[in-house]
C-alpha cells in the first residue's frame, strides 16, 4: 500500500462528457504529480502541483486542469472528452522532486 | 538525445541468473534519475533515486548506477528470482526555471524470470 488514494478505480463515460478525477497523497507529501497512460504509449507527466501551488507542467492538454486543495489532495478534471482521452490515470505523491514518487493505483477511464 | 531510452525492451532470464539493463536519458541540464518496478496490475513502485555522477545505489539484490556525463543508467540484478519478474522502468528529469520539470518516463524493460 502506496498510502496514495484515487477514486474512483474505474470510470466510463461518453464523449463530450467531463470528469473528475480524485488523490489524496500519503500523508506528509507536499508533491502530487499526474501521469497518464495510454494504449502503447509509456507513462506520460502531466502536471505537478507543490503545496498548492502548480509546480511543473508537461504536455496537458487545454481540456485538462487540475488543482491542489489546502488540505492537500488534488482533483484531475477533464472535459470535452474524446475517445483517445482513454487511458489509465495516475497520481503520485512525494516529499520533493528529488525523492521517489509513490504511485497510487490508478483511475481507468474509458470513453464509449 | 532529448527522450528517455531503455534497453532491451523485454527480457527473459533463468532462474538464478544476473542480470542488468539501461537507461539512457539527456544528459544537459540533468537533475534526477528514478527507478521504478511496475508488476502486472499494481502501479509502480520506487526502487531508486539518484543524483550525482557516480551514484550508486542497492537494494537487496538490485542495485544501480548512475553515469550523468554520458547519460545512462544500469540497473543490475542478481541471482534473479520469479519475484523479480515485472517491468522496470526509468524516469530522469531536467532543471528548468529554477526547479525541476516533470519526469520523462522510458517505456520500461519487460523483465520475465524462468523457472
Amino acid at each position: 500500500d502506496s498510502g496514495v488514494t484515487q477514486t474512483p478505480k474505474h470510470l466510463i463515460t461518453a464523449t463530450g462528457q467531463r470528469v473528475t478525477l480524485r488523490c489524496s497523497p500519503r500523508s506528509g507529501d507536499l508533491s502530487v504529480y499526474w501521469y497518464q497512460q495510454s494504449l502503447d504509449q509509456g507513462l506520460q507527466f502531466l502536471i505537478q502541483y507543490y503545496n498548492g501551488e502548480e509546480r511543473a507542467k508537461g504536455n496537458i492538454l487545454e481540456r485538462f486542469s487540475a488543482q491542489q486543495f489546502p488540505d492537500l489532495h488534488s482533483e484531475l478534471n477533464l472535459s470535452s472528452l474524446e475517445l483517445g482521452d482513454s487511458a489509465l490515470y495516475f497520481c503520485a505523491s512525494s516529499v520533493g522532486t528529488d525523492q521517489p514518487q509513490h504511485f497510487g493505483d490508478g483511475t481507468r477511464l474509458s470513453i464509449l | 538525445i532529448l527522450n528517455v531510452e531503455q534497453s532491451p525492451q523485454s527480457l527473459h532470464v533463468q532462474e538464478g541468473d544476473s542480470t542488468n539493463f539501461t537507461c539512457s536519458f539527456p544528459s544537459s541540464n540533468f537533475y534526477a534519475l528514478h527507478w521504478y518496478r511496475w508488476e502486472t496490475a499494481k502501479s509502480p513502485e520506487a526502487l531508486f533515486v539518484m543524483t550525482l555522477n557516480g551514484d550508486e545505489k542497492k537494494k537487496g539484490r538490485i542495485s544501480a548506477t548512475l553515469n550523468t556525463k554520458e547519460g545512462y543508467s544500469y540497473l543490475y540484478i542478481k541471482g534473479s528470482q520469479p519475484e523479480d519478474s515485472a517491468t522496470y522502468l526509468c524516469a530522469s528529469s531536467r532543471y528548468s526555471g529554477g526547479g525541476a520539470d516533470g519526469l520523462t518516463f522510458g517505456k520500461g524493460t519487460h523483465l520475465i524470470i524462468q523457472p
